[in-house]
C-alpha cells in the first residue's frame, strides 16, 4: 500500500484567511514533502521533513508555514496569501533506503484558490 | 545545479504503437532516476524508478538508463488512448532524495 491521503480535496479562501492543508501517511515512511504545482508545469518543491525534522525549505513565503507533528502528519499553514498562490499542493512521503531516501510517492493534491 | 530535459511534445502515437519518451540529464552525479505519469488536473503517479544502467520491464513499460550518455528514456508497448498524459522525468539522490523534475511530455494516442 502506498497512499498518501490529503485533506481538504478543493480550497477557496480569501486574502485575510488562515486555512491549513493536512496530509498523512502510514507506510513508516521518514520523509514528507510539500510541493506546489502551477497548471502545466512540473511540481515545485517547498519543504522537506526528514525524521520529523526540517531540512529543506527552498526560500518559501513566511505566509506558508510547515508543521510536522509526527511521523505520519504534515500539515501546511497558510495565512494572508495572494491570488498568486492559487495552485495544486501535493504532498509526497518517501521511505528510507540505506542511508538516505527512496522513491515519491504523492498524493492526491488538494486544489487551492486564493480570491 | 541539476538539470533535466524532456521534449515537451505533444507526441501523437497510434493506438497499439510503441511510444517512447526521453530524457536528458546533466549531473552525472545523479544516482536515482524516475518516471511518473501526470493526468491533467491529478496528481503525479508512479510508473518506472530505475537506479542501474540497462533496462527495467514492469507489464508495457520498459525504463532504461544510460548513465554514460546521461538519458533515461520510456517505452510503452501497446499503447492504449489511456495512456494519454503528461509524463515527468525526476532525478533523486541525497540524504532526502530532492526531485529535479523535468518540464514533462504530453503523450497523446490516437484510437
Amino acid at each position: 500500500d502506498t497512499e498518501v491521503t490529503q485533506t481538504p480535496k478543493h480550497l477557496v479562501m480569501g486574502m485575510t484567511n488562515k486555512k491549513s492543508l493536512k496530509c498523512e501517511q502510514h507506510m513508516g515512511h521518514r520523509a514528507m514533502y510539500w510541493y506546489k504545482q502551477k497548471a502545466k508545469k512540473p511540481p515545485e518543491l517547498m519543504f522537506v521533513y526528514s525524521y520529523e525534522k526540517l531540512s529543506i525549505n527552498e526560500s518559501v513565503p513566511s505566509r506558508f508555514s510547515p508543521e510536522c507533528p509526527n511521523s505520519s502528519l504534515l500539515n501546511l499553514h497558510l495565512h494572508a496569501l495572494q491570488p498568486e498562490d492559487s495552485a495544486l499542493y501535493l504532498c509526497a512521503s518517501s521511505p528510507p533506503r540505506g542511508g538516505s531516501m527512496d522513491t515519491q510517492y504523492f498524493g492526491p493534491g488538494t486544489r487551492l484558490t486564493v480570491l | 545545479q541539476k538539470e533535466v530535459e524532456q521534449n515537451s511534445g505533444p507526441l501523437s502515437v497510434p493506438e497499439g504503437a510503441i511510444a517512447s519518451l526521453n530524457c536528458t540529464y546533466s549531473d552525472r552525479g545523479s544516482q536515482s532516476f524516475f518516471w511518473y505519469r501526470q493526468y491533467s488536473g491529478k496528481s503525479p503517479e508512479l510508473i518506472m524508478s530505475i537506479y542501474s544502467n540497462g533496462d527495467k520491464e514492469d507489464g508495457r513499460f520498459t525504463a532504461q538508463l544510460n548513465k554514460a550518455s546521461q538519458y533515461v528514456s520510456l517505452l510503452i508497448r501497446d499503447s492504449q488512448p489511456s495512456d494519454s498524459a503528461t509524463y515527468l522525468c525526476a532525478l533523486g539522490g541525497g540524504a532526502t532524495n530532492k526531485l529535479i523534475f523535468g518540464t514533462g511530455t504530453l503523450l497523446a494516442v490516437q484510437p
